[in-house]
């Protein structure tokens, strides 16, 4: 079975530049998450999604940051325009999402490392 | 503000038993407790995850204290490849600490 994809793998922008990363769950995956990793600390939520409605965006930055998932399937993540402090990994997860436990049983992708100078 | 509490850090010898603990004491009844670990440039990987009942597996085995607001993931016979970043999340499974870099020793 597929894991998780995402691209890119890494990206290096200028501050003030935009950016943008894709996701693709495992098929059958209801729920899609991203998180924010920055180095030293542990993965962060910015959204997440059940089909293609959101579930929780509260920490997401929305004046700079937004993300879609278009027929309940794969998802992009956005940033416009790009911080020194958002140098970080981008991780997509996905669940079943069916039902308390599931939910946590996530699938994590590679990630996407970004860099912003 | 995170709900889990692990130790920074933790170092064993190579197949011996290491036990991870993790303390939680906002968990609600329904909440369950996962565990997950990171391996360098890798996203966390599932290892395990229980409600009231100790739980075993091929990776790990996890032992949760009768008032739940503990647990303790179990690894039988540590490996070089069980060198990573051990991360426990309850409540609501959706928030990470800092978790636990284990270091394996040869």
């Amino acid at each position: 079975e597929a894991g998780v994809a995402q691209s890119p793998r890494y990206k290096i922008i200028e501050k003030r530049q935009s950016v943008a990363f894709w996701c693709n769950p495992i098929s059958g995956h209801a729920t899609l998450y991203w998180y924010q990793q920055i180095l030293g600390q542990g993965p962060k939520l910015l959204i997440q999604f059940q089909n293609n409605g959101v579930v929780d965006d509260s920490q997401l930055p929305k004046d700079r940051f937004s993300a879609e998932r278009l027929k309940g399937v794969d998802s992009t993540l956005k940033i416009q325009p790009a911080k020194l402090e958002d140098s970080a990994v981008y991780l997509c997860a996905s669940s079943l999402g069916r039902g308390l436990e599931s939910f946590g049983e996530q699938y994590f992708g590679p990630g996407t490392r970004l860099t912003v100078t | 503000d995170a709900k889990t509490t692990q130790p920074n850090s933790m170092e064993s010898n190579e197949e011996e038993p290491v036990h991870l603990p993790c303390n939680h004491s906002t968990i609600s009844g329904t909440d369950y407790i996962h565990w997950y670990r990171q391996l360098p440039s890798q996203g966390p990987e599932y290892v395990i995850h229980g409600l009231t009942s100790n739980v075993n597996n091929r990776m790990a085995s996890l032992a949760i204290a009768e008032d739940r607001k503990s647990s303790t993931l179990i690894l039988h016979r540590a490996t070089l490849r069980d060198a990573a970043v051990y991360y426990c999340t309850a409540p609501g499974n959706l928030i990470f600490g800092k978790g636990t870099k284990l270091s394996v020793k040869p």
